[in-house]
């Protein structure tokens, strides 16, 4: 069975920064691209960011670009999300996912739980 | 980018019922759309791809048709399980992206 676990989330003030992390179990983790993807109940669904297998590719949302970083250990079946300069529209439910290619190019597949992050003072 | 608009933004529905949900693109993307069910509380769940492609494990009552700009998602005989929200996302273009959503509810 797949599973994605999300952990990191919590409360920062303006300007801060966290780290969310996502553990995987259940498939080849090193085999699949993976994805950052946000929810808020303004702004819905919003695709955030995007790693190739080996970590060579990144791509990002433009709001987040320059502020994030994503990463992974292959190692550790880990992904990362480190969020810098973090401001009030940042705020949501941080979601981890697998990334599809072929057929499921740019899908969702496979989601965490989620983890929710709170910028505010 | 590929902007998505769902409608309606909610519809009552009962058990038993058949409904209808929209979703159309800013720009043609083929049929490069997919389905998402999302239940309160969970994470979405990808339900459909390609248009009309149902994932394994997914009732055939649910049902996906449309191409270019227009697309419906379609559920047959509500089922209590059914009552959710349900969003479109676009995988034709880079960023992909989803639509607002649609909330089914009783």
């Amino acid at each position: 069975e797949v599973q994605l676990v999300e952990s990191g989330g919590g409360l920062v003030q303006p300007g801060g920064s966290l780290r969310l992390s996502c553990v995987a179990s259940g498939f080849t983790f090193n085999m699949y691209w993976m994805t950052w993807v946000r929810q808020t109940p303004g702004k819905g669904l919003e695709w955030v960011a995007n790693i190739k297998q080996d970590g060579g590719e990144k791509y990002y949302v433009d709001s987040a670009e320059g502020r994030f970083t994503i990463s992974r250990d292959n190692t550790k079946n880990s992904l990362y999300l480190q969020m810098n300069s973090l401001r009030a529209e940042d705020t949501a439910l941080y979601y981890c996912a697998t990334y599809g290619s072929g057929a499921y190019r740019r899908l969702f597949e496979n989601w965490g739980q989620g983890t929710l992050v709170t910028v505010s003072s | 980018d590929i902007q998505l608009t769902q409608s309606p933004s909610s519809v009552s529905a009962s058990v038993g019922d058949r409904v209808t949900l929209t979703c159309r693109a800013s720009q043609g993307i083929s049929t490069w759309l997919a389905w998402y069910q999302q239940r309160p509380g969970k994470a979405p769940k990808l339900l459909i791809h390609a248009v009309s492609i149902l994932q394994s494990g997914v009732p055939s009552r649910f049902s996906g048709s449309g191409s270019g700009t227009d697309f419906t998602l379609t559920i047959s005989d509500l089922e209590p399980e059914d009552f959710a929200t349900y969003y479109c996302q676009q995988a034709s273009r880079f960023p992909p992206s989803f639509g607002g959503g649609t909330k089914v509810e009783i």
